[in-house]
């Protein structure tokens, strides 16, 4: 099993560059969401998706955009990158998320320049 | 919000055993307790949860406060490959049940 696979695994960007951070997940879990790690601090989330069609905001939204066309699929677009989006993105998936235990891929480090 | 309090670090030497304490005095009666750890350059990794009675597997124990108020994990012997940082987390309300990461405990095992 894969379990969540993230990619690419690093990036630089210039400010004002958009891109894709995708995930993918093989488990068929309907639960999917975005954290990110700034140095230093745990985890904040960003976006999440309780099934295919439905997604919904996190504690740190703004700048980030996200869709879940298929069970197995959840990217995370950066619409206009800023210096302030420079962290390492973690994606996680699970069953249902209150009592079943997250899966989480090996981050996409992000640098904005 | 329900929220934890960890210390920010602790000191074990290897081959004892470890308790990392967790405040969580706000939790809801329906709140799971979740413990995730995380080791250098990696994702978080599933460790442990409990709802209110004391939960074994074969990474660690749970311990859970007949308050629900508190918990601790428990290492029972701990090795160099579980220094990392650890996290006592709950849900976070209205949204969809995802978890809330705090700052963690950063465990250093000592050889």
């Amino acid at each position: 099993n894969a379990g969540v696979t993230q990619t690419p695994k690093f990036q630089v960007l210039k400010t004002g560059q958009s891109m894709t951070l995708q995930c993918a997940q093989d488990m068929n879990h309907e639960y999917m969401s975005w954290y990110r790690q700034d140095p230093g601090m745990g985890l904040r989330l960003i976006h999440y998706s309780v099934g295919a069609g439905i997604t919904d905001q996190g504690e740190v939204p703004n700048g980030y955009n996200v869709s879940r066309s298929t069970t197995e699929d959840f990217p995370l677009r950066l619409l206009s990158a800023a210096p302030s989006q420079t962290s390492v993105y973690f994606c996680a998936s699970s069953y249902e998320a209150r009592g079943s235990p997250l899966h989480f891929g090996n981050g996409t480090r992000l640098t904005v320049t | 919000d329900a929220k934890t309090t960890q210390p920010n670090s602790m000191e074990s030497n290897e081959e004892e055993p470890v308790h990392l304490p967790c405040n969580h005095s706000t939790i809801s009666g329906t709140d799971y307790i979740h413990w995730y750890r995380q080791l250098p350059s990696q994702g978080p990794e599933y460790v442990i949860h409990g709802l209110t009675s004391n939960v074994n597997n074969r990474m660690a124990s749970l311990a859970i406060a007949e308050d629900r108020k508190s918990s601790t994990l428990i290492l029972h012997r701990a090795t160099l490959r579980d220094a990392a940082v650890y996290y006592c987390i709950l849900r976070i309300p209205n949204a969809g049940n995802m978890l809330t990461f705090g700052g963690g405990t950063r465990l250093m095992v000592k050889p």
